[in-house]
């Protein structure tokens, strides 16, 4: 079945510092990847999604991530993490013909002054 | 402006009360999902509707109902018989299911919480 892995529960940088939270995926065929951000009591955005070609994928916000077949991952990356940036991310993979997107259980993100 | 909402942003229930979470689209998206959010446990599913007055149970379904009689709107049902149903609720639409047309776009979200 497929599955997704955030070992990170919660992850503490300061400002200014570069980032990378983690993602594993179990999937069979060419997954299609997602990463989304929810800020505190509010609905989830997309950051940035990849679907084939180019295995390094930009989004929005300044963050990229890097599609890695042979480690089964797909880790979110930022160069500089700006105080704005504090929330719960989820990395999510497509499942199944149905279209349904399976989630991990999220990395909360603290950034220090 | 194209988007989700979702009613109430907060709601009270009191113990053996059925209540009913809106959620509207406008976006003209075939498929509506609706999602269960508790600390540390991520995304659940708990339906999905793929066309108009067509729905499956998700991974958790039980003690919820869903409606699907409008292209835009997917109202879900927390019954009594959910024995935990405080919780953040999500809903969200995709233009359809399956592909690469399968990015979803969220809703802002109702906090249910049982008295």
């Amino acid at each position: 079945a497929q599955s997704v892995t955030q070992p990170d529960i919660h992850i503490t940088v300061s400002e200014g510092a570069s980032l990378e939270l983690r993602c594993n995926y179990s999937y069979g065929a060419t997954p299609y990847l997602f990463w989304y951000v929810q800020s505190p009591g509010q609905g989830l955005q997309l950051l940035l999604k990849y679907f084939s070609g180019d295995t390094l994928v930009q989004g929005i916000k300044g963050f990229e991530a890097e599609f890695k077949r042979s480690q089964s991952s797909f880790n979110l990356r930022k160069p500089s993490v700006h105080w704005s940036d504090a929330a719960e991310y989820f990395c999510a993979v497509k499942g199944g013909s149905q279209g349904n997107l399976i989630f991990g259980k999220g990395t909360k993100l603290s950034v220090k002054p | 402006d194209g988007g989700i909402t979702q009613s109430p942003k907060y709601l009270f229930r009191k113990e053996g009360q059925n209540v009913t979470l809106s959620c509207e689209q406008n976006l003209n998206h075939d498929a509506m999902y609706w999602y269960r959010q508790d600390p540390g446990q991520g995304l659940r599913l708990i339906y999905y509707s793929q066309i108009v007055n067509d729905f499956q149970k998700g991974d958790i379904a039980e003690g919820y109902s869903v409606s699907r009689e409008k292209k835009e709107s997917f109202p879900l049902t927390v019954t009594s018989a959910q024995k935990n149903p405080t919780a953040f609720y999500l809903c969200a639409s995709s233009i359809r299911p399956g592909g690469v047309y399968n990015e979803q776009f969220f809703g802002p979200g109702t906090r249910l919480t049982v008295l």
